[in-house]
Order: C-alpha cells, then sequence, then structure tokens
C-alpha cells in the first residue's frame, strides 16, 4: 500500500514567488492534515480537510496560503506571494477517520521550502 | 509557554545505554502520539496510548494521565536509533475528536554512538 506522498520534496524560490505543494493521502483516508516545522519551532498545525471540505482552517497564517483538495483526493498547499518567514518543512498526513481519537495518523516525507 | 513540552531537546548516548524522553502537557487530551523523524525523513507513527503503557519491540511507552505526563523508553539502545522523536497530544473526546488536530512538542534530538 503506498504511504502519504509529497512533491516537491524540496522547493527553493525568491520571496515574492508562488510555490504550489502537493499531498497525495493514502488511497481512502478521508482526513488529510497539513502541519509546517519553521527553523527550531515546534510543529504547528495549518489545516484539516475532511473529504474535500475545510474541517478547520485556523493554522493557517495568513491570506497567502490557499489550501484545496479537489474531489477528496490529494491536496495542494499554494502561497503565494512567498515570504522570508514561510521557509520550513512543510507535512502532510492522513487518516481514515471515523475511528475517534484512536485514528492513526500516517505523515508524509514533508517537503522543505526555503525562501530567499 | 508550549502546551506540550518534552525533556531533553538533545541526547547522546553510548550504544547499549537506556535511554527515557520525557513529554508534559498542560491539556485535556483524548490521546498521545510518540513519532519519529529520521534525518531527511518522512514522520512515522511510533505509539499512540491514551493510558498505560506499550510496548514495540526495545521501545515502551508509558502515560499518566492525572499527571499529564509520558515517557518513551529505548531499552539497548542503538546507533540506528538515532532521530528526532516527537511526543504530540490530540485534545477532544470520543468519536468527534477523530479529526481534532495535534499539539506538537518541539522535539528530543537522540544521537547513539556506537
Amino acid at each position: 500500500e503506498a504511504g502519504v506522498t509529497q512533491f516537491p520534496s524540496h522547493s527553493v524560490i525568491e520571496k515574492g514567488q508562488t510555490v504550489t505543494l502537493r499531498c497525495d493521502p493514502i488511497s481512502g483516508h478521508d482526513n488529510l492534515y497539513w502541519y509546517r516545522r519553521v527553523m527550531g519551532k515546534e510543529i504547528k498545525f495549518l489545516l484539516h480537510f475532511v473529504k474535500e471540505s475545510k474541517q478547520d482552517e485556523s493554522g493557517m497564517p495568513n491570506n497567502r496560503f490557499l489550501a484545496e483538495r479537489t474531489g477528496g483526493t490529494y491536496s495542494t498547499l499554494k502561497v503565494q506571494p512567498a515570504e522570508l518567514e514561510d521557509s520550513g518543512v512543510y507535512f502532510c498526513a492522513s487518516s481514515q477517520g471515523g475511528q475517534g481519537y484512536w485514528e492513526k495518523l500516517f505523515f508524509g516525507s514533508g517537503t522543505q521550502l526555503s525562501v530567499l | 509557554k508550549n502546551e506540550v513540552e518534552q525533556s531533553p531537546q538533545n541526547l547522546t548516548a553510548q550504544e547499549g545505554e537506556f535511554i527515557t524522553i520525557n513529554c508534559s502537557y498542560s491539556v485535556g487530551i483524548s490521546a498521545l502520539h510518540w513519532l519519529q523523524q529520521h534525518p531527511g525523513g518522512g514522520i512515522v507513527s511510533l505509539f499512540m496510548l491514551s493510558s498505560g503503557k506499550k510496548k514495540h519491540g526495545r521501545l515502551i511507552a508509558t502515560i499518566n494521565i492525572q499527571e499529564k505526563h509520558s515517557s518513551l523508553h529505548i531499552t539497548a539502545s542503538h546507533p540506528r536509533d538515532s532521530a528526532v522523536y516527537i511526543c504530540a497530544v490530540r485534545s477532544g473526546r470520543g468519536v468527534e475528536s477523530s479529526g481534532s488536530r495535534l499539539t506538537f512538542g518541539e522535539g528530543t534530538q537522540l544521537t547513539v554512538n556506537p
């Protein structure tokens, strides 16, 4: 079974440019989460999809970040325009859903974003 | 102050040593996760627990709900155990918390020398 895959693994862009990160969750997983770790800090929640709907986007830092999950399958996270403080590792995770707090989360390998 | 605190931040051990990583949290939780991240790699879920103790190979995780504290132990440590170990808690209760987000500790960088 394929795990959670993220693309690209690394991205280096200049301030002001646009970057789109992609996450393919495990097939059949309804829950999809985006998390971010900036240098020296703990991983923080960005948002949560249940199928194609945004369940919780309270962690999104500002309106330069746009997440979509069309059709309830893969998700994209676009940063436009990118700023220096957006640099970090962006993780995606998925879970099946409907199992209460006991459901297991599966993480992707992350995308290392560097904004210069 | 973070809702999830880990200690130590960095830990260096010799191969074979018994290792303990601690996690304290300040919120009500439904479950606690221990995660592992190898350099350049993704995050792997090691344990998910809400009470008592779990064991998998050389890894043992315990949680004390009353004290809001969990520990991850590694027996007979090995260089391949070198990684960042992360504690994360899921708040909320019951079915509705299946979508609850995780709150993470900063992680403990473990280095095991041969």
